[in-house]
């Protein structure tokens, strides 16, 4: 079975900062895709960022980008420029092939970022 | 956009009552959702797995009877908790992934449920 870890349960960034989450997962597949979500105090779980294993680049979305290590099974985040707005839960995700399958997810990491 | 609608947002209900709750794809076709809980501070945990006119696929330690989940279109699913205790109290999420394309999924906002 997958697993997915969040080593850092809390972290903080001031504000326009750089700050990294790391993320590490275990898996045989060779085919799968990751995602960082992020979940601010309403709740609502937003997509951050995506990246498909079989791509080599690493996937960016503005401020956002990631580190994604295949060999090493490590797909960190880092938020450039960091926001106020960027405080939340941000959660690391696997997902396998095959069209039921669920998301896996680590147990999160809280991002303050502190003005 | 992908839009996930939950109903309601809260709910708070007598201890043995039921209580159910919709998840709606707005603006797209979902032939599978799924249905997490999560706890103050903590991770989501999926519940169980459903797709379109078929039973659900409930994970190990959750209770089919006391969660029951019914997935009667391509854009609803509900979620009821049967006679619901102090311990049901927590926050229901739905998911769903649009046909054809699983590896996008969009999330619900998901229902605060508090049972008195």
């Amino acid at each position: 079975a997958q697993t997915v870890t969040q080593s850092q349960p809390e972290m903080s960034v001031q504000e326009a900062e750089t700050v990294t989450l790391s993320c590490t997962y275990d898996t045989s597949e060779n085919n799968y895709y990751l995602f960082w979500y992020k979940q601010p105090p309403s709740r609502q779980m937003i997509l951050v960022i995506r990246q498909e294993a079989y791509k080599q680049q690493n996937a960016t979305e503005n401020r956002f980008s990631v580190n994604f290590q295949k060999a090493a099974k490590s797909f960190s985040l880092k938020i450039s420029d960091s926001q106020l707005g960027d405080t939340a839960m941000y959660f690391c995700a696997f997902l396998g092939s095959g069209g039921n399958t669920p998301l896996v997810f680590g147990k999160g990491t809280r991002l303050s970022v502190i003005a | 956009g992908a839009v996930v609608s939950q109903h309601p947002s809260w709910v708070i209900c007598k201890s043995g009552t039921s209580v159910k709750i919709e998840c709606r794809s707005l603006d797209f076709q979902a032939t599978t959702m799924f249905w997490y809980r999560q706890f103050p501070k903590q991770s989501l945990m999926l519940m169980a797995t459903s797709n379109e006119g078929s039973k659900a696929t409930y994970e190990q330690g959750v209770e089919k009877d006391k969660f029951l989940i019914n997935h009667a279109s391509l854009t609803l699913s509900t979620l009821t908790v049967t006679s619901a205790h102090p311990e049901d109290s927590s926050f229901y999420i739905c998911s769903a992934r649009r046909s054809g394309l699983y590896n996008e999924q969009f999330f619900g906002p998901g229902t605060r449920l508090t049972v008195l």
